[in-house]
């Protein structure tokens, strides 16, 4: 079945680490996102990507670091100039309609 | 940028209708969308409203009124397994990219028996 991957489910940093959170896609989508959610906001998106090797910034970009070298993947390294990372983070793709499709999720604790 | 209003608890009981309204402003409007989650989950696809009216899909609803910046959810038979988040979220216009959205907090919808 189509759908979006993410890895590791859980994962717990310490500070000053980098961590990289992995999304894979098999819907042959073109644009993917990476959104955060906290406990009582809505979801902020991070970074995007329309097409392979290109992609911008969202409204909360800073200590975020995205890649996008094939289309079917985009991950996403948390880096140390993050301050409050801890957070639930979704990866998604979308059709023309808009219409997102989400992974699992990704839940990171700083330690 | 846009300002997304949603309630953040409502509760109800099994069987019962309950109405999610939502309100937004927005510098130039481009489609509103409806999202369930349970919790822990991602969420999932419910609706899409671009132009003014009701759209039904089952026992979901969803309204839209671009003039008054307000939509609604009515989910009708309510059933235990409705209870979850329910996502209002936006897109503009400007946006460079289908997918791009602006989310609310989120309603949470409790279901008693």
């Amino acid at each position: 079945d189509g759908g979006i991957t993410q890895s590791p489910k859980y994962l717990f940093r310490k500070e000053g680490q980098n961590v990289t959170l992995s999304c894979e896609q098999n819907l042959n989508h073109d644009a993917m996102y990476w959104y955060r959610q906290d406990p009582g906001q809505g979801l902020r998106l991070i970074y995007y990507s329309q097409i392979v090797n290109d992609f911008q910034k969202g409204d909360i970009a800073e200590g975020y670091s995205v890649s996008r070298e094939k289309k079917e993947s985009f991950p996403l390294t948390v880096t140390s100039a993050q301050k409050n990372p801890t957070a639930f983070y979704l990866c998604a793709s979308s059709r023309q309609t808009g219409e997102l499709f989400f992974g699992e999720g990704s839940r990171l604790t700083v330690l | 940028g846009q300002n997304i209003d949603q309630p953040t608890e409502m509760t109800a009981t099994e069987g019962a209708i309950v109405q999610i309204n939502c309100t937004y402003q927005t510098s130039g409007f481009n489609g509103l969308f409806w999202y369930q989650q349970h919790a822990g989950e991602a969420p999932t696809f419910l609706s899409y409203n671009v132009l003014d009216g009701l759209e039904e899909k089952g026992r979901f609803s969803s309204f839209l009124s671009r003039s008054k910046g307000y939509s609604y959810l009515l989910l009708k038979e309510l059933q235990m397994k409705d209870s979850a988040s329910y996502l209002c979220a936006v897109r503009e216009t400007t946006t460079d990219s289908w997918g791009k959205l602006q989310f609310g907090a989120g309603t949470q919808v409790v279901v008693t028996p």
